[in-house]
């Protein structure tokens, strides 16, 4: 059964910096593009990052890029976001989630599997 | 930047159709995904590609997109089907991901 799990969150003061984990079982995470999508309090969804299969193409969005870094590890299965100089407005459910591959690898795939999320809260 | 416009709240009658719609400049040469999202849980896509029906989701979950608009329907409303639904462009000439704001279905 395809599975994510995040770690790594909770309480940082501003400018603070923090690394999200999500651990993938039941697949192999090489096959597919993946991604960390946020959701504040209350509002909708954000999507911060997205990897390639090798990691050789990266997209961030404008919000978090050059504070945040997206990385992978094939070998372990695993996904990782360093952030850093954390702000009030970072606070929120962080979510990984792998891309379809459907009709082939790439970014415009949909989300297909997420994990269950991880609170990160920024307050001094 | 591309923008996707969702109606905050849509509501419903049981058995009846509900329409969720994703507006934006041609959205119709874009490809479209939808995600539902229950209090406290993840989103789960619903339709992908348009109008792709993932397994375990039910038939009356359908898609499509054409011209300036996406539209999610259910048909048969269900108390269930109660959540929050969310659009989801790739925006090429951005390389930007795109979520709609979302809109929150009632089940009357």
């Amino acid at each position: 059964q395809v599975h994510l799990v995040e770690s790594g969150g909770g309480l940082v003061k501003p400018g603070g910096s923090l690394t999200l984990s999500c651990a993938a079982s039941g697949f192999t995470s090489s096959d597919h593009y993946m991604t960390w999508i946020r959701q504040a309090p209350g509002k909708g969804l954000d999507c911060l990052s997205i990897i390639s299969r090798t990691g050789g193409a990266i997209f961030y969005a404008d919000s978090v890029k050059g504070r945040f870094t997206i990385s992978r590890d094939n070998s372990r299965n695993s996904l990782s976001l360093q952030m850093n100089s954390l702000r009030v407005e970072d606070t929120a459910v962080y979510y990984c989630a792998i891309l379809t591959s459907r009709y082939g690898s790439g970014p415009y795939n949909a989300f297909d599997i997420w994990g269950q999320g991880t609170v990160v809260t920024v307050s001094s | 930047s591309y923008v996707l416009t969702q109606s905050p709240s849509v509501s419903a009658a049981p058995g009846k159709a509900a329409r969720i719609t994703c507006g934006a400049n041609n959205i119709g040469t874009k490809t479209v995904h939808w995600y539902q999202q229950k209090p406290g849980q993840a989103p789960v896509v619903v339709i992908y590609y348009d109008s792709d029906r993932p397994s375990g989701i039910p038939e009356r979950f359908s898609g499509s997109n054409s011209g300036n608009t996406a539209t999610l329907t259910i048909s048969r409303v269900e108390a269930g089907d109660e959540a929050d639904y969310y659009c989801h462009v790739w925006d090429s000439s951005s390389n930007h991901v795109v979520f709609g704001g979302g809109t929150k279905l009632t089940v009357l």
